[in-house]
């Protein structure tokens, strides 16, 4: 499986945007890239997924550049509720044995008035 | 919809005793999980089943058993606990379908806090 990196933590305030990058040198070319997000005292809930380019949803953004060694999670106008564990995963098509991604340790955001 | 369930919430036991922890869903997914998460990191696998019946081990499986009987029920099993399996355990289930290209998104449960002393 694909080893990622991200920073362990970022400070940001209300209604800026935050940009968490992780990088992923060794992604395979059926590895699909997907973010998760994680509050204290709860599971993760999914975010967002892409394989390339950009893929938006109503909640944020990813920016994976053509050789698809990083990704970008773009968080627009956060909020206080957004303070939370962000993970990024890098994983293998299905081929009928399980979907083993692995979550790294993720970066905290902190989110202030 | 409930999603994924997790019981009990919160459990103190002392070393070497055994315990089972239970997880439910009520989406119909095929996939389910089973994560421990220690304080201060990420998580890490610890079993999964892509179907009734099937279970495979995944990154850290020494020490837990898992069966899976039905589509909605994914148990996981310590047999003889020890203070190293102190830990928040995660079950998620997915709807995996064959030749998709993609990972689909796992619904995650609220976790169970298991202390050892």
């Amino acid at each position: 499986l694909a080893k990622t990196t991200q920073p362990i933590s970022m400070d940001s305030y209300e209604g800026q945007e935050v940009n968490i990058t992780c990088s992923h040198n060794n992604i395979a070319t059926n590895d699909y890239i997907t973010w998760y997000q994680q509050f204290p005292s709860q599971g993760p809930r999914f975010i967002i997924q892409g394989y390339k380019t950009k893929v938006t949803n109503e909640v944020a953004s990813l920016f994976i550049p053509a050789d698809r060694k990083s990704s970008t999670l773009s968080l627009p106008r956060v909020s206080l509720s957004d303070t939370a564990v962000y993970y990024c995963l890098v994983g293998p098509i299905l081929t009928g044995g399980g979907n083993k991604l692995t979550f790294g340790t993720g970066t905290q955001l902190k989110v202030e008035l | 919809n409930a999603g994924v369930t997790q019981t009990p919430k919160f459990r103190i036991l002392k070393i070497g005793q055994s315990m089972t922890l239970q997880c439910t869903q009520d989406m119909n997914h095929n996939y389910m999980y089973w994560y421990r998460q220690d304080p201060g990191m990420g998580l890490k696998l610890i079993y999964y089943s892509v179907g009734a019946g099937i279970t495979d081990k995944g990154e850290v499986p020494n020490g837990y058993n898992v069966s899976r009987s039905t589509t909605e029920d994914f148990p996981l099993r310590l047999e003889l606990a020890a203070p190293s399996q102190t830990s928040v355990y995660f079950c998620a289930s997915s709807y995996e379908q064959d030749r998709s290209p993609k990972n689909q998104p796992q619904h995650f449960g609220d976790g169970t806090r298991l202390s050892i002393l």
